[in-house]
């Protein structure tokens, strides 16, 4: 097993381009999750899954974001009509429910995709 | 107000000194406390978590957590320059809410 892994690592766009990620997380973690973080602050809470159902969305995800996971596997985070102030890490992390012990938010991350919108 | 503050920084230490960063949170429903540590341009990996007022060690690092005045703190001892990073506190409320409210992290240099 060798984490999450995202791809692309970065990604530069030119404005109203539609970009998509993907993350491939922890085998077996039935939880991923999608953050947005932004020079000198912590990730933000996007959205985030359990098998394939998406869960809650922030509402910093915009009609504009879109995330899937259509197999309880992958996933990706689409964001349509790009925008600069959208340039930031793209965070995926996962977490299983099933170890037991309650420890069911001890979450795994990414090393990210860094989108630059120019 | 913010649901996660954390102490402004950065913070420059010497090699060897114990470092004590903070955070406090308002949101009651928070149970469970994490500090993550993020190296430049990657991902943040999980430090130390717990779910109960006290102290918790591991290592060179303590995490304390009093939720009566909800105030978090991780101490770390004999500090190295490998712990040069931002830490990140993080809570969350477990169970079906499980997303993390992250603090803004605190960006830690140790001189050798």
């Amino acid at each position: 097993d060798t984490g999450v892994s995202q791809d692309p690592r970065h990604k530069i766009t030119k404005r109203g381009q539609n970009v998509t990620f993907r993350c491939d997380p922890i085998s077996e973690h039935n939880r991923l999750y999608w953050y947005r973080q932004t020079l000198g602050q912590g990730p933000e809470f996007l959205t985030y899954f359990q098998n394939e159902a998406q869960l809650e969305k922030s509402r910093l995800l915009s009609d504009r974001f879109s995330a899937e996971r259509p197999k309880g596997s992958f996933s990706t985070l689409e964001i349509q009509r790009t925008e600069q102030g959208d340039s930031a890490m793209y965070l995926c992390a996962s977490s299983s429910t099933l170890t037991g012990g309650g420890l069911d938010t001890e979450a795994f991350f990414g090393q990210g995709t860094r989108l630059t919108v120019v | 107000q913010k649901e996660v503050e954390q102490d402004p920084g950065p913070l420059s230490v010497p090699e060897g000194a114990i470092v004590s960063l903070n955070c406090t949170y308002s949101n009651s429903a928070f149970q469970y406390f994490m500090w993550y540590r993020q190296y430049s341009r990657k991902g943040p990996e999980l430090l130390m978590y717990t779910y109960s007022s006290g102290n918790k060690e591991d290592g060179r690092f303590t995490a304390q957590v009093d939720k009566s005045s909800k105030y978090i703190s991780l101490f770390i001892r004999d500090s190295q320059p490998s712990d040069s990073a931002t830490y990140l506190c993080a809570e969350g409320g477990g169970g079906a809410n499980s997303k993390l409210t992250f603090g803004k992290g605190i960006t830690l240099s140790v001189r050798p």
